[in-house]
């Protein structure tokens, strides 16, 4: 049972470039999130998804889009990197009504330069 | 707007003393707390929980306390062991998910 799979685990980008981050469940889940982890500041909400085709704003969703076109996949994109970027990505399935707890993926840790 | 407040950025505890880790918070409307344990390079991992009409849920070694009129939640590890070190994150559900900032515990052998 993998869980929470998140894709690439490392990235190096430029300023202005775009990248897409993948993150796939197995666990049927409803819910899915998308964090970014900086120090001082804990884990902030980017956006999320309460089901297949349905994505809402977090706390920090400026410059981040997502989609989820499938149940299983959670995508997030940056179209246009910038240094303030720079952060670690997580992304997180469960929650939501069905069920209280969350489960993370390992992270994403993405260096804009 | 930080909803979910960790006011301590570190502690540091004696092995088989009490750690107390607290939680504040502003919405009202949140019906779930959860507490999330983090080791470096992975992802936090889902500890306890209690719902908003409960004050109190015990699991082994953990419990977390809920004080709704003071919107505050704490987390006590007794006894504490040197594996607890690590950085423990609060949060709170309504609609999405919100986090803390984390508090970094150290347990000293």
């Amino acid at each position: 049972n993998a869980g929470v799979t998140q894709t690439p685990k490392f990235r190096v980008l430029k300023t202005g470039q775009s990248m897409t981050l993948l993150c796939a469940q197995d666990m049927n889940h409803e819910y899915m999130y998308w964090y970014r982890q900086d120090p001082g500041m804990g884990l902030r909400l980017i956006h999320y998804s309460v089901g297949e085709g349905t994505t809402a704003k977090g706390e920090v969703p400026d410059g981040y889009n997502v989609s989820r076109l499938k149940k299983q996949n959670f995508l997030l994109g940056l179209e246009s990197a910038a240094p303030s970027q720079t952060s670690v990505y997580f992304c997180a399935s469960g929650g939501g009504w069905a069920y209280t707890e969350a489960f993370f993926g390992q992270g994403t840790r993405l260096t804009v330069v | 707007d930080q909803q979910v407040k960790q006011n301590s950025p570190s502690l540091s505890v004696q092995e088989g003393r009490i750690s107390i880790l607290n939680c504040d918070y502003t919405n009202s409307m949140f019906d779930y707390f959860l507490w999330y344990k983090k080791y470096p390079a992975e992802g936090p991992t889902f500890l306890i929980s209690i719902s908003s009409i409960k004050d109190k849920n015990e699991d082994g070694r953990f419990t977390v306390f809920l004080n709704k009129s003071a919107k505050h939640l704490s987390l006590h590890i007794v006894p504490s062991q040197p594996g607890d070190s690590a950085v423990y994150f609060c949060a709170a559900r309504f609609n999405d998910m919100r986090f803390g900032a984390g508090t970094r515990l150290t347990v000293k052998p």
